[in-house]
């Protein structure tokens, strides 16, 4: 089936560096993914909707100085988290869309998930 | 706006025992609907989705659903809950626009 690999699984990183999130689509063409952010305990927020080729769309109230998303191939988005700060220290998930033939008949397909630390 | 509620903040179950994970949508034409299972420090698997057609699904891990339009509910279910069963479930739709909507999630707790 479809795979999404998302890397790093975790990353602790100091106040103000930057972090990049991988994610890729091992065994299938993403024209589409999201990211997603997702507090402890709580259920996950879209972020921003990435598209190949073109400039990632960003849901009302994110920052997109702040979240830099790039999807410059059909396998790969990343996000970049620029000037982190303690406040950004979330679990950051991507999904991908299975571009498949013949219409609505395709899945999501969930990354495993970045446990981002800004100490 | 396309919405899911899941009531329940969590559920504690006996091993063994069936399960039920409530949720609720909000659209006025059929929505797609899907149940996630989210492990502790992971990512979320597909359990099962519906679209169209039958209205009882089958997913995977035993687990099924159903989707009633006259109460506006996909229900989880299990038979026979296992400890290995115990995560955070949640529910969701998704836009025409093909973005995933997800409810507050249910944490299951399975005691022996």
């Amino acid at each position: 089936g479809a795979v999404v690999s998302q890397h790093p699984s975790w990353v602790i990183c100091k106040s103000g560096t930057s972090v990049k999130i991988e994610c890729r689509s091992l065994d299938f063409q993403a024209t589409t993914m999201f990211w997603y952010r997702q507090f402890p305990k709580q259920s996950l927020m879209l972020m921003a909707t990435s598209n190949e080729g073109s400039k990632a769309t960003y849901e009302q109230g994110v920052e997109k100085d702040k979240f830099l998303i790039n999807h410059a191939s059909l396998t790969l988005s990343t996000l970049t988290v620029t000037s982190a700060h303690p406040e950004d220290s979330s679990f950051y998930i991507c999904s991908a869309r299975d571009t498949l033939p013949g219409g609505f008949n395709y899945g999501y397909t969930f990354g495993s998930g970045t446990r981002l630390t800004v100490v | 706006a396309q919405s899911v509620t899941q009531p329940d903040i969590h559920i504690t179950v006996s091993e063994g025992a069936s399960l039920e994970l409530r949720c609720n949508y909000s659209y006025g034409a059929t929505p797609y609907l899907f149940w996630y299972v989210q492990s502790p420090g992971q990512g979320l698997q597909l359990l099962l989705k519906y679209f169209s057609g039958d209205t009882l699904v089958q997913g995977i891990k035993g687990f099924e659903a159903e989707f009633k339009r006259s109460q506006s509910s996909f229900n989880l279910r299990k038979p026979s809950v296992h400890w290995s069963d115990a995560a955070e479930y949640f529910c969701a739709t998704h836009t025409g626009g093909f973005k995933t909507i997800f409810g507050a999630g249910t944490r299951l707790f399975v005691k022996a």
